[in-house]
């Protein structure tokens, strides 16, 4: 069963950094791009950033270029999301996606992790 | 990027009832787009991709219609594990866009 497990998540001040992880498991993880979906508290689903299945592309919603880097270790089927110079509007649960198609760059989120509380407070 | 518009934002249903949720793209996006049921708390879940297609486990009362530019999830006789937030995701090209969401009610 394809499986997906964030952590990471706390409580950080507004300027600060944090990193989250996403362990995967149940798939070949070298094949599909990985994704991250953030939701503010009480408001709808936003996409964040995608990296492909090699690692070699990745992309990012405008608010968060230049303050959050995508990578992932194939040694480890883990992606992460590092995020730094975090304001308040980042607050917000972070989901880890799966791609579904394998080889493709694009394609829906099949699978969801089951998120991870980020919240930048003073 | 490109918007996408989803209405209503919110419905109000009985178990039985048939309802209709719309989406539309400020460009075309081909059948790139997929539909997703959250419940409170909860991850998102996979419900149609590719504009039409069932994902594996999803029950027949989901279908989704549409190509281009205006999409539509039709949820029929409607189950009381229906009633949750419903949105759809243009995944043509980034960014990736959600709609604002449609939360169904009883």
């Amino acid at each position: 069963d394809v499986q997906l497990l964030e952590s990471g998540g706390g409580l950080v001040q507004p300027g600060g950094s944090l990193r989250l992880s996403c362990a995967a498991s149940g798939f070949t993880f070298s094949g599909y791009v990985m994704s991250w979906v953030r939701q503010a508290p009480g408001r709808g689903l936003e996409w964040v950033s995608s990296i492909s299945g090699s690692g070699a592309s990745t992309d990012y919603v405008d608010s968060v270029k230049g303050r959050f880097t995508i990578s992932r270790d194939h040694s480890k089927n883990t992606v992460f999301l590092q995020m730094n110079s975090l304001r308040v509007e980042d607050t917000a649960t972070y989901y880890c996606a799966k791609g579904s198609l394998m080889g493709s760059n694009y394609g829906s989120f099949d699978y969801w992790g089951q998120g991870s509380l980020v919240t930048v407070s003073s | 990027a490109i918007q996408v518009t989803q209405s209503p934002s919110s419905l109000s249903a009985s178990v039985g009832d048939r309802v209709t949720i719309t989406c539309r793209t400020s460009q075309g996006v081909t059948t790139d787009l997929s539909w997703y049921q959250q419940k409170p708390g909860k991850a998102p879940k996979l419900l149609i991709y590719s504009a039409s297609s069932l994902h594996s486990g999803v029950p027949t009362r989901f279908s989704g219609s549409g190509s281009a530019t205006e999409f539509t999830l039709t949820i029929s006789n409607l189950q009381a594990e229906d009633f949750a937030t419903y949105y759809c995701l243009q995944d043509y090209n980034y960014p990736y866009t959600f709609g604002q969401g449609t939360k169904l009610e009883i």
